[in-house]
């Protein structure tokens, strides 16, 4: 059974640019959620998806948008980046009716 | 709206003593509740989790949490620490009544960073 992989590990972009972070979910987790992490800070959540459809929005701007795709993996994109966007964004997968989340290592985005 | 307090931002134990890591939290329902560990540069890891039945938890690496539910806490204990548990802590919770979208969505605190001095 393999984790939760992100992909890339660390990226540094300028801001007004635009970023695509990857997840591959837990095998057998039919549930992808993304968190952004500031320095400092605990975890928040950006949005969630189910059967490849958006299932589940925190409070942040319609820029930050995703994906989820038939295997489960997902994606998430980050336009017009600003210098408050720079953050380790976190993966999780679900499949349990309790709902414990499973991270990934995250992404850390640096936006100068 | 559900909220997760961890009131100390950093709890210093000698190691070999018990140590506690505070958190309460507020929801409109009945909560699941949670405990995650995330070391430097790395994603979170999960440690336990209440749900139903005893009030006491025990997790991974030792650790265990009690849920007061007068009292809304659910605070991390472990009896002896070791020098390898300084990390940062994080509470979360979620509600338990809710379904559909979002339902996953864990609200967290903003972390208690502890520190074993050997």
């Amino acid at each position: 059974e393999t984790g939760v992989t992100q992909s890339p590990t660390h990226l540094i972009k300028t801001r007004g640019q635009q970023v695509t972070l990857r997840c591959s979910s837990q095998s057998g987790h039919n549930t992808v959620s993304w968190y952004q992490q500031a320095l400092g800070q605990g975890p928040q959540f950006i949005f969630q998806y189910y059967r490849e459809e958006e299932n589940g929005r925190g409070n942040f701007p319609p820029r930050f948008s995703g994906l989820q795709f038939p295997n489960y993996s997902s994606e998430l994109n980050v336009n017009a980046l600003e210098l408050d966007d720079s953050a380790l964004y976190l993966c999780a997968s679900s499949g349990g009716a309790t709902g414990e989340l499973f991270f990934g290592e995250g992404s850390r985005l640096t936006v100068l | 709206a559900q909220s997760v307090a961890q009131p100390e931002d950093q709890v210093n134990v000698a190691e070999g003593n018990p140590l506690t890591v505070k958190c309460t939290y507020s929801v409109s329902g009945n909560p699941y509740l949670f405990w995650y560990v995330q070391y430097p540069n790395r994603g979170l890891q999960f440690l336990l989790k209440y749900i139903t039945g005893d009030n006491l938890v025990k997790g991974s690496y030792g650790f265990e949490a009690e849920f007061n539910k007068s009292q809304t806490s659910f605070h991390l204990k472990k009896p002896s620490a070791l020098v390898s548990d300084s990390a940062l802590y994080f509470c979360a919770v979620r509600d338990r009544g809710r379904s559909g979208a979002g339902s996953y969505q864990l609200t967290f605190g903003k972390g208690t960073k502890l520190s074993v001095i050997p």
